[in-house]
């Protein structure tokens, strides 16, 4: 079946660290997007990349960094530099096309909490 | 991007009863999509609206935008334990902006 996967489920972060989540999608999509979440609020979005080799800034970038080498991959680093990484973050894709976004398909999900 | 409100923050609905939730922008709005995130889990898109006056519907779900595209409704009649969630509106511009979503509870 095709979809995006992320991983793991659960991450614990120790202070001082950096750590990956990862994402990945066998749907095709040219775009990527990674939303963090925390409770009581909607979905920000952190960075998106609507070409392998592109990416662009969301609208709370400050401490994380992503790539996307590959179009089914579009890995997040949440960097020491980011103080209040404990959130359930999304990834998520879609198309690419016409006057508007397409239908973002997400992934279940990782929740990151700081040791 | 586009920066919406969304009202209630909260719905705490009687089963068989009917709701409506609201998504208003200060700005005419390009499109708007709907998304239901159940607990616990993902996002899931539920509609897309692009025309003045819109009205779409899934069931007994009934989505509208309205006439100045600045505003969106999502209207669930008869209420049932499987639409507990949170629905969330997104305008699309050249990226999603959600708005911050009603939460619904349901009691049988």
């Amino acid at each position: 079946d095709g979809g995006i996967t992320q991983s793991p489920k659960y991450l614990f972060r120790k202070e001082g660290q950096n750590v990956t989540l990862s994402c990945e999608q066998n749907l095709n999509h040219d775009a990527m997007y990674w939303y963090r979440q925390d409770p009581g609020q909607g979905l920000r979005l952190i960075y998106y990349s609507q070409i392998v080799n592109d990416f662009q800034k969301g609208d709370i970038a400050e401490g994380y960094s992503v790539s996307r080498e590959k179009k089914e991959s579009f890995p997040l680093t949440v960097t020491s530099a980011q103080k209040n990484p404990t959130a359930f973050y999304l990834c998520a894709s879609s198309t690419v096309g016409g006057n508007s976004n397409q239908p973002q398909h997400f992934g279940d999900g990782t929740r990151l909490s700081i040791l | 991007g586009q920066q919406v409100m969304q009202i209630p923050q909260y719905q705490h609905v009687q089963e068989g009863e009917d709701f409506t939730t609201y998504c208003n922008s200060s700005t005419t709005l390009s499109n708007i999509q709907w998304y239901k995130q159940r607990p616990g889990g993902h996002p899931v898109f539920l509609i897309q609206l692009v025309k003045s006056g819109e009205v779409k519907k899934q069931k007994r779900l009934t989505f509208q935008f309205g006439e100045a595209k600045k505003n969106s409704s999502l209207h669930i009649t008869a209420t049932q334990t499987t639409d507990v969630g949170t629905y969330f509106c997104a305008p699309s511009d050249y990226k999603l902006s959600f708005g911050a979503g009603t939460t619904v509870t349901v009691r049988a």
